[in-house]
């Protein structure tokens, strides 16, 4: 049972616009930052999203972090078959005193 | 570029010992933090420990407390994880993974960085 809590799944067909969500709680979610990683089958995470809303060096802006109270949630416009992947959102939880990860969302693209 | 190089996997019996190291390159290793985050087959991430840059502060997960230890050897440009008392549960890809700076807690850590990670097998 993850702290942070992702639907199992998400899917759309190309060209569409889909969004995954992170709930959580007022001690993580609600008083920390989100990050995103995207990680493809059989390979390492790669950061996403950083800081709820950034874009490192490289992600294409069709990828778009929000939150809001104690959740988040992660856009992908202009969805293309290259996103099927898993995704995980993280935020720092201060009655842990860990960073803690989401369940993971896999998407698929029709 | 910023390279990790995680080695030191394998099949050990329940008890038994295990040391995975992370080659890193492309930064200045001395001045950053630095994660292990592992992935049970199947399963999601999960956060495993961190040692500050100068390897003076170390925090783990409680779910390894008192079994792991990370370490690191700035002239080595290298990190470790000993992990001793392995139990089954342990079985997981491990990750090195650098962070974006050299803070912890209070704060959401940025793993901007990842191996390619290491199977470690716990089975008799």
């Amino acid at each position: 049972q993850s702290v942070l809590t992702q639907p199992p799944s998400a899917s759309g067909t190309p060209g569409q616009r889909v969004t995954i969500s992170c709930s959580g709680s007022s001690s993580n979610i609600g008083s920390n930052t989100v990050n995103w990683y995207q990680q493809f089958p059989g390979t390492a995470p790669k950061l996403l999203i950083y800081s709820n809303n950034q874009r490192p060096s490289g992600v294409p802006d069709r990828f778009s972090g929000s939150k809001s109270g104690t959740s988040a949630s992660l856009a992908i416009s202009g969805l293309q078959s290259e996103d099927e992947a898993d995704y995980y959102c993280a935020a720092w939880d201060d009655s842990l005193n860990v960073v803690v990860f989401g369940g993971g969302t896999k998407l698929t693209v029709l | 570029q910023v390279q990790l190089v995680e080695s030191g996997g394998g099949v050990v019996q329940p008890g038994g010992s295990l040391r995975l190291s992370c080659a890193a390159s492309g930064f200045t290793f001395s001045s950053y933090g630095m994660h292990w985050v592992r992935q049970a087959p199947g399963k999601g991430l999960e956060w495993v420990a961190f040692i500050r840059s100068d390897g003076s502060n170390k925090y783990y997960a409680g779910s390894v407390e008192g079994r792991f230890t990370i370490s690191r050897d700035i002239s080595k440009n290298t990190l470790y994880l000993q992990m001793d008392s392995l139990r089954a549960e342990d079985t997981a890809v491990y990750y090195c993974s650098k962070s974006d700076d050299d803070f912890w807690s209070g704060y959401t850590p940025i793993f901007d960085y990842w191996g390619q990670g290491t199977l470690v097998t716990v089975s008799s």
